[in-house]
This record gives structure tokens, sequence and C-alpha cells, in this order.
């Protein structure tokens, strides 16, 4: 499988469930990061990862909680979320922090 | 600071027509600006960026865009709109403040019409 994939495409949590959105990359880039897409909104930058170190988080709530164990794999923890965290979540890789990005399919999460 | 102005939030058009849809940057160092397409129920996939050299890019499905450094615009225009056209739109600024950064617009929806 070539590309960015990420899973599951679809979620339905609750407020006090704990789950995790995992994004895989095969295209040998260094750098991977998290966005948020909701309706009518800009898309936010969450978090971006360079080499598995974290290199910018943009003031986003501690339920989120990111991993990068290596290069090609980025997690997203949720825990205690709230109803306005619905919302697309979409991963990208690129080659460098800042390059041309290559974005995944997007996990839709709906808390409720 | 950078920004990037997506100017219409929606731009309805009917099929054949031509369509432009506008994208302005605030930056004060040099850019790379890029032009991404999201279609329904998918991420984002490039359609076509500048980095440096001719000012007219241009992507494999008949879209072009023009870098114009004075207006601090990268408008994306299309003579002839498909029905297959009808997506999100994603304008996106790349710039070096004490490192690379990319900021992205908040987008257009391009509804093409039979």
């Amino acid at each position: 499988e070539t590309g960015v994939t990420q899973t599951p495409r679809h979620l339905v949590m609750g407020m006090t469930n704990k789950k995790s959105l995992k994004c895989e990359q095969h295209l040998g880039h260094n750098a991977m990061y998290w966005y948020k897409q909701s309706a009518k909104k800009p898309l936010e930058l969450m978090f971006v990862y360079s080499l598995e170190e974290r290199v910018e988080n943009n003031s986003v709530p501690s339920r989120f909680s990111p991993e990068c164990p290596n290069s090609s794999h980025l997690f997203l923890h949720l825990h205690t979320l709230q109803p306005e965290d619905s919302a697309l979540y979409l991963c990208a890789s690129s080659l460098g922090v800042g390059e041309e990005q290559f974005f995944g399919p997007g996990t839709r999460l709906t808390v409720l | 600071a950078q920004s990037v102005t997506q100017l219409d939030s929606q731009v309805p058009v009917f099929e054949e027509a031509p369509v432009e849809l506008r994208c302005n940057y605030s930056s004060s160092v040099s850019v790379y600006l890029f032009w991404y397409v999201q279609y329904p129920n998918q991420g984002l996939q490039l359609l076509l960026k500048y980095l440096s050299g001719s000012t007219l890019v241009e992507s494999i499905n008949g879209f072009e865009a023009e870098f114009n450094k004075s207006q601090t615009s990268f408008h994306l225009r299309k003579p002839s709109v498909h029905i297959s056209d009808t997506a999100e739109y994603f304008c996106a600024v790349r710039a070096y403040t004490g490192g690379f950064k990319t900021i992205f617009g908040a987008g257009t929806r391009l509804f093409v019409k039979a």
C-alpha cells in the first residue's frame, strides 16, 4: 500500500471513552502532521513531528495526546473528549517540515 | 505574521464556464505557494505549486495559477470547468520565519452546476 493511510475512517465515541487514531505513511517522509478540519472553519494544525520529535504543538488541549514511535507512524490518543471535538482529523506527511504535504483520507470523529 | 485569505467561501458556476478562485497572502519573506483540492470524503491533494521560476504554473487537469508578487496573490483559474471539479480548494503559503511553516486558507467551495 502506498501513500498515507488513516484508521479508522469513522469513529463514534462517548465523552468518557479512550480511543486512538492511527496514521501510516509509506513515502519515506520525515515529517508528519495532525490537522483538525471542522465545518466552516479553516484547517487547524494541531501537531508537527520531524524525525519522531515533536516540533510544534499549537495550544491543543491535553485530551489530545500525539505519539510518533517512528517516522512512518503517527497516533493521536483521545481521552475525555467534548462534543465540539467532533471533526475530520487529517494526517499528512512531507519529506521535510514545510515541504509539499501528502494527506491521508481522514478520520471522521463524532463525540456524543 | 503570515496569513492567507481566500476571498470567496463558495463559488457556484455552470459547467463549461470559466472560474477564478482568489487567494491573497501576507508575508514579508519569500514564499512557496500551493493549491490543494479536497473532494468529498477525502483528504487534501496537491493541485499545483509555485516554488520559483515561471510565475504561471499549471496542473494536469487544466487548472493554472499565477504568482503575482506585487499584489501578493496566487489566484487559481480554469477556462472551462467540469462537474467533476466540484470540490473544496485550499490555498497555502510556506515561508521561513525561524522555521518553515505552512499556513492554509479557509478554503473555497467550488460548486459546478449542469
